[in-house]
């Protein structure tokens, strides 16, 4: 089975530009999920989708941060403009149904770097 | 609001020693509760869950974790440790009223020194 895929790997930007970040989760996973992880602590959810609907986005920036998940698939992770302390590990999960949270994959992250 | 609690930043140990790391949580409903573990440039990824039944729960590469519910604890505990479980632990958290979500700790950790 094919893992949740994020790209790109790494980014490194200045402060005040803008960056978006892209996920593939499994194949047939309906729930998506968004987690930032600063260094030193434990990922934090931004954003649950179920499908292509927003289940919870309670804890995101919407100032400076979307996203979207389009045709309930792929979805992408924006931020504009970036700050210096959005500097983090951008962490992307699927699982099969909402309540099943025991069925998570996670990506291998995209590492911003903000400078 | 719910959090949870990792008592070790940092536990350093050799190769055949005993290893427990602690977890608390707070949130006084039901809860699911997760140990995941990162090797050093690989995705998260699950040691072991519990959802209900018995409270001592057997994960892979012969780590297992108590729930004891009236601490609010579900520690992770492995009898004997390798170079190769050098890596950061995070505890876990899913009330069963919030979906998916999980509340994770701050993480530990872990140097085995061979």
């Amino acid at each position: 089975e094919a893992g949740v895929a994020q790209s790109p790997r790494y980014k490194i930007i200045e402060k005040r530009q803008s960056v978006a970040f892209w996920c593939n989760p499994i194949s047939g996973h309906a729930t998506l999920y968004w987690y930032q992880q600063i260094l030193g602590q434990g990922p934090k959810l931004l954003i649950q989708f179920q499908n292509n609907g927003v289940v919870d986005d309670s804890q995101l920036p919407k100032d400076r941060f979307s996203a979207e998940r389009l045709k309930g698939v792929d979805s992408t992770l924006k931020i504009q403009p970036a700050k210096l302390e959005d500097s983090a590990v951008y962490l992307c999960a699927s699982s099969l149904d909402l309540g099943e949270p025991y069925g998570y994959t996670f990506g291998s992250g995209t590492r911003l770097t903000v400078v | 609001a719910q959090s949870v609690s990792q008592h070790n930043h940092h536990v350093i140990l050799s190769e055949a020693a005993s290893l427990e790391l602690g977890c608390n949580y707070s949130y006084g409903g039901t809860v699911n509760l997760f140990w995941y573990v990162q090797y050093p440039g690989q995705h998260l990824q699950l040691l072991l869950k519990y959802f209900s039944g018995d409270p001592l729960v057997k994960g892979i590469k012969g780590f297992e974790a108590e729930f004891i519910k009236s601490k609010f604890s579900f520690n992770l505990r492995k009898p004997s440790v390798q170079w190769s479980d050098t890596a950061e632990y995070f505890c876990a958290v899913n009330a069963n009223n919030q979906g998916g979500k999980l509340i994770f700790g701050q993480g530990t950790e872990l140097s085995v020194k061979p």
